[in-house]
């Protein structure tokens, strides 16, 4: 099946520092998308790429669709202690079952104040 | 209030126990699903639903079952618990149309099967 790969499985960083994650695939996806969950709550949507290359902005997070449409990229500038928490990535299956998601296994962000 | 509401948020029960976790939506979205969460493991589909008369077995139904009472309303069954159905449970929901549109998630509920 369809499975996500995400790097790295955690990070630690000092407040301020820049962050970048990503997710790849051995797969074709036509849509990424990028989840943050809270600790103690349900994972919420951050960012949806939905063609190959776009490039989409969400304050200070930014976000990737590869250009092969095997991977894609999420960036948080200037990070803040509330950007604490696990960042999924998900996609659509392709085919006619792309009503469900395959979600990576998450990166665990830690920030040091 | 929470557009995607799921009931009971804790959980601890025995083994051999019926149990059932609720949740319920103001989004007026067609398409509900339900997920456990285990550590590493990301989130794994366990049962999906289109509308009240469409069910359908995700990648982990073994061992449970599940009802859409109403359109706003999926629940899901865990007849005999057992330990290892310790987890996190998440509703999600989506619109109807469409392929890929994106999932709107409950906070959880917390899993304890002793």
């Amino acid at each position: 099946g369809q499975q996500l790969n995400q790097s790295p499985q955690s990070m630690f960083i000092q407040e301020g520092e820049d962050v970048s994650m990503n997710c790849t695939s051995s797969s074709i996806f036509n849509t990424w998308l990028w989840y943050k969950q809270d600790p103690g709550e349900g994972p919420v949507l951050l960012i949806a790429l939905y063609k190959a290359g776009e490039l989409t902005s969400n304050g200070r997070l930014t976000a990737q669709f590869g250009i092969t449409r095997k991977d894609s990229f999420l960036n948080i500038s200037a990070s803040i202690p509330s950007d604490v928490g696990i960042y999924f990535c998900a996609g659509p299956h392709s085919g006619g079952s792309n009503y469900k998601l395959t979600f990576g296994k998450g990166t665990l962000l830690t920030v040091n104040p | 209030d929470a557009d995607v509401t799921q009931t009971p948020r804790n959980r601890i029960t025995k083994t051999g126990k019926r149990i059932m976790l609720e949740c319920s939506q103001t989004k007026g979205h067609d398409r509900m699903y339900w997920y456990r969460q285990d550590p590493g493991l990301g989130l794994r589909l366990i049962y999906y639903s289109f509308d009240v008369k469409d069910i359908n077995k995700g990648e982990i139904s073994d061992g449970y079952s599940v009802s859409r009472q109403a359109q706003a309303k999926f629940s899901l069954s865990l007849e005999s618990a057992i330990p290892n159905q310790t987890a996190l449970y998440f509703c999600a929901t989506s619109e109807g149309t469409g392929g890929n549109q994106p999932q709107h998630f409950g906070d959880g509920t917390r899993l304890s099967i002793l």
